[in-house]
């Protein structure tokens, strides 16, 4: 089966530039998706198909993927983007849905 | 304005069965694929099932043949029928609606909590 491998958690500045990583096997080739989920909440998808961004979502948010690795990058982060963030694609092939572990994003 | 809501969970013994509902409003689900994401308490967001829009379904390897999902057209709502549940089965459920073609989940509802417990 497929599998997507995030970092467990990140720690950023506010006001610097976060970098989330999400590794599969030709990660490339697929259509990659992100999710934030703040405690108690459900989901919310942040950047879908690779890089673009639901209405609402802000340009800090943004996406990028080649090869075996996917990442979902916040530029100026806010105390309110402290939340964790989800990678997933679909896998049509097997007809299987996969998300990563997830990645906890601490604001100091 | 698009809104799914879950109910049905609850506590249940291990071996035991339910079933959760998720009415969708916005939108038809017969025109969608449908599918439930649960995350047990503390850990991450697995997929569980799908429903495509002709009526096909598919399931992780997690729960086959011990969880089945479906949808009624005129109630406009998504169940998971869950049975011989265990205590890893526990986890908050959310019915989400699938973006096609590119797959990802668009839609979520507030989710339901289902504890397997003795």
């Amino acid at each position: 089966s497929y599998v997507l491998t995030q970092p467990p958690s990140v720690s950023v500045a506010p006001g610097q530039t976060a970098r989330i990583t999400c590794v599969g096997n030709n990660i490339g080739s697929k259509s990659v998706h992100w999710y934030q989920q703040k405690p108690g909440q459900a989901p919310v998808v942040v950047v879908y198909d690779d890089s673009d961004r639901p209405s609402g979502i802000p340009e800090r948010f943004s996406g990028f993927h080649s090869g075996n690795a996917a990442t979902l990058t916040i530029s100026r982060v806010e105390a309110g983007d402290e939340a964790d963030y989800y990678c997933q694609v679909w896998d049509s092939s097997s007809d299987l849905w996969v998300f990563g572990g997830g990645t906890k994003l601490t604001v100091l | 304005e698009v809104q799914l809501v879950e109910s049905g969970g609850g506590l249940i013994q291990p071996g035991g069965s339910l079933r959760l509902s998720c009415v969708a409003s916005g939108f038809t689900v017969s025109s969608d694929y449908m599918s439930w994401v649960r995350q047990a308490p503390g850990k991450g967001l697995e997929w569980v099932s799908v429903i495509y829009s002709g009526g096909s379904t598919s399931y992780a390897d997690s729960v086959k043949g011990r969880f089945t999902i479906s949808r009624d057209n005129s109630k406009n709502t998504l169940y998971l029928q869950m049975n011989s549940l265990r205590a890893e089965d526990t986890a908050v459920y959310y019915c989400a609606r699938v973006d096609y073609p590119s797959g990802h989940f668009d839609y979520w509802g507030q989710g339901t909590l289902v504890t397997v417990s003795s």
